[in-house]
């Protein structure tokens, strides 16, 4: 069974400092990798999408890498910015299924 | 172009009572999800649709729990009698045509109390 974890739960930082957000997956074989935000209260907003065969992806400041035989991604956040206040989440689809499975979220604060 | 539109967005009802929720995809997305996220908990997966059949209903609890998607667009997800324990957030997403390599999109979700 694919699990999902995101380290940290929760993240606090000073406006303009550059973060990484990790999420690992136990399972490899997966079609792709996603990142979603989630703002209070509401649905999530798609980031970025790596498929399988791609290392990386990059979407003005946010950039997402894959190693998938390690089970690894990062979300680079640079530049942080108070709007960028939510919580992350990162989700795999499984090789041979079309069911998103998530991780539980990392909680950003960006304090002005 | 309109997102993924879910309604109600708040729904507080008794224990034991039936309620409904509804969704209405993005136009021309062939495929429908439906998720439930507790409190500090990444979603998951209840069922999928392409067009207006179930293809994936493994994770819904079909004692309690019902869906549909009457000629592949819209969506109802109804759940009788309610307890306590659902109470969540209820999603909706849709993608283009599924596949595992489409980006899913996300209404705002419908907030259930269950008391």
């Amino acid at each position: 069974k694919q699990e999902v974890t995101q380290i940290p739960a929760a993240l606090s930082v000073p406006e303009g400092e550059n973060l990484v957000l990790n999420c690992s997956f136990t399972d490899s074989a997966i079609y792709n990798l996603q990142w979603f935000r989630q703002d209070p209260g509401k649905g999530l907003t798609s980031l970025l999408l790596i498929q399988s065969s791609q290392r990386e992806q990059t979407s003005g400041r946010l950039n997402a890498s894959l190693d998938k035989s390690s089970g690894r991604s990062t979300l680079y956040i640079a530049a942080s910015q108070p709007g960028d206040s939510a919580t992350y989440l990162c989700a795999v689809i499984q090789g041979g299924s079309e069911k998103l499975v998530f991780g539980k979220g990392t909680k950003l604060t960006v304090n002005p | 172009e309109a997102g993924v539109v879910q309604s109600p967005r708040y729904k507080i009802i008794e224990k034991k009572q039936p309620v409904a929720f509804w969704c209405n995809p993005i136009s021309g997305h062939n495929t429908l999800y439906w998720y439930l996220q507790n409190l500090g908990q990444g979603p998951e997966l209840l069922i999928r649709y392409e067009n207006e059949e179930a293809v994936d209903d493994s994770q819904l609890p079909k004692d309690r729990f019902s869906a549909e998607r009457l000629k592949g667009v819209d969506s109802t997800l109804k759940i009788q009698p309610a307890e306590l324990g659902d109470s969540a957030v209820y999603l909706c997403a849709s993608s283009f045509q599924g596949g595992g390599t489409d980006t899913q999109y996300f209404g705002p979700g419908t907030r259930l109390t269950v008391l």
